[in-house]
């Protein structure tokens, strides 16, 4: 059974700086591109950004371009979403979600206020 | 961009009825077009891949079409369990975009 579990959210002050990671297990990591997508408080979803297994391709969302990093680690079977200078818009639950068959996390909620 | 318009925005009907849900593409995403279930306080649950094919474990009551601009997800014999927004998503180009999701009541 595929699990994906986010963790590194929470308060942060804008133009701080946070590092969401998704663990997951279940399936063959290593051979399956990832995402992370986010849902500001009662809104819909937003793509974030994608990485390929190798992680020889990224992408961006034109919002995140420039400040947020996608990678992983296919030996610690893990994803993560380093996000800096960071804006009160930013906040959202941030979900790690497989490229394959789109199994979700239960998300991690990040919070950019003063 | 490619931008998905859905429709209605809200739903409400009563169970065992059937419905119907639209979500338009500003230009042809092909069938790479998916549909996810969101009930309050979960995430997104995948219900249809490429336009039309049920992902696994998905009920047949579910089902879908469409190819181009123009998608359907169709849900037969409506359950309170249904009680969810639904989004669509394009898989055919970047940026990945979803629908701004409809909102299914039961009655």
């Amino acid at each position: 059974e595929v699990q994906l579990v986010e963790s590194g959210g929470g308060l942060v002050k804008p133009g701080g700086s946070l590092r969401l990671s998704c663990a997951a297990s279940g399936f063959i990591f290593s051979r399956i591109s990832m995402n992370w997508v986010r849902q500001a408080p009662g809104k819909g979803l937003e793509w974030v950004s994608s990485i390929t297994n190798s992680s020889g391709y990224t992408s961006y969302a034109d919002s995140v371009k420039g400040r947020f990093t996608i990678s992983r680690d296919n030996a610690k079977n893990s994803l993560y979403l380093q996000m800096n200078s960071l804006r009160a818009e930013d906040t959202a639950v941030y979900y790690c979600a497989t490229a394959k068959g789109w199994e979700w996390g239960q998300g991690t909620t990040v919070t950019v206020s003063s | 961009e490619i931008v998905l318009t859905q429709s209605p925005a809200t739903l409400s009907l009563y169970p065992g009825e059937r419905v119907t849900l639209s979500c338009r593409a500003s230009q042809s995403v092909g069938t790479s077009l998916a549909w996810y279930q969101q009930k309050p306080g979960q995430p997104p649950r995948l219900l249809i891949n490429d336009a039309s094919d049920r992902a696994t474990g998905i009920s047949a009551r579910f089902s879908a079409s469409g190819f181009g601009t123009d998608f359907t997800l169709t849900v037969s014999r409506l359950e309170p369990g249904d009680v969810a927004v639904y989004y669509c998503q394009q898989r055919y180009d970047w940026p990945l975009t979803f629908g701004q999701g409809t909102r299914l009541e039961i009655k």
